[in-house]
């Protein structure tokens, strides 16, 4: 499996403006991806981050508003723009490794509150 | 779009019990797992079965699949208050890269 920890673990932050959340695998991993957690729901997959290349978004998530970069095999981040309230949800990381081609592990997630 | 379907949404049940979750599930899969998560927390990984598989185990729990009736069940063993969480079956995307979560159930376990 793999270690993966998430920056910051939580933050209130004010309407319109923006926040990078960081997420960082103790060792190299072949896919990330980026979930949101809307209050009181399940885990919605927002993005597949791509290694040197741009995000695959799923439906209804934008790269204006949620632009992600994966720079190498251990680091993603995803930032959340121009925030309104309804963005506050918990955002996970998650990973697949070469201990398996289908077994995902998360990260502790960041919760974001928008005021 | 939701995969997974869990039953029930909520459980309550004192320590010492089994608990039972049920999902369910619309396309064909190559996998299931199933995740428990603290107040709003990150995500354990609990079990993964694969569809040639029909019961695994993993120390107090229980993973079977039925994939004539495209379900699962979760049984936790003589729970604990400690088991109190949220629990999510999980299965493959179309792409069959990330995965689709249920709903989830809310299990509460007091002592």
């Amino acid at each position: 499996s793999a270690v993966i920890s998430q920056k910051p673990s939580r933050d209130i932050c004010q309407r319109g403006t923006s926040l990078t959340i960081q997420c960082q695998v103790d060792s190299q991993v072949t896919m990330m991806f980026w979930y949101r957690q809307q209050p009181g729901q399940s885990l919605t997959l927002i993005a597949t981050a791509n290694q040197g290349s741009e995000a695959t978004y799923e439906s209804g998530f934008v790269i204006d508003k949620f632009p992600i970069s994966r720079p190498n095999l251990t680091f993603s981040t995803l930032t959340v723009s121009n925030m309104s309230p309804e963005d506050s949800s918990i955002y996970l990381c998650s990973v697949v490794g070469a201990w398996s081609t289908d077994t995902q592990y998360f990260g502790p997630g960041t919760r974001l509150t928008v005021l | 779009s939701q995969q997974g379907e869990e039953d029930p949404q909520a459980l309550s049940i004192q320590e010492g019990e089994n608990a039972t979750m049920n999902c369910s599930y619309k396309t064909s899969i190559n996998n299931l797992q199933w995740y428990r998560q603290n107040s709003g927390r990150g995500l354990v990984h609990l079990i993964l079965i694969r569809s040639n598989e029909r019961e695994k185990h993993s120390g107090r729990l229980r993973v079977t699949l039925d994939t004539s009736k495209k379900s699962s069940s979760l049984l936790i063993t003589a729970s604990r208050a400690a088991d109190t969480a949220s629990y999510f079956c999980a299965t493959p995307n179309q792409a069959g890269t990330a995965l689709i979560f249920g709903k989830g159930t809310t299990l509460s376990v007091s002592s």
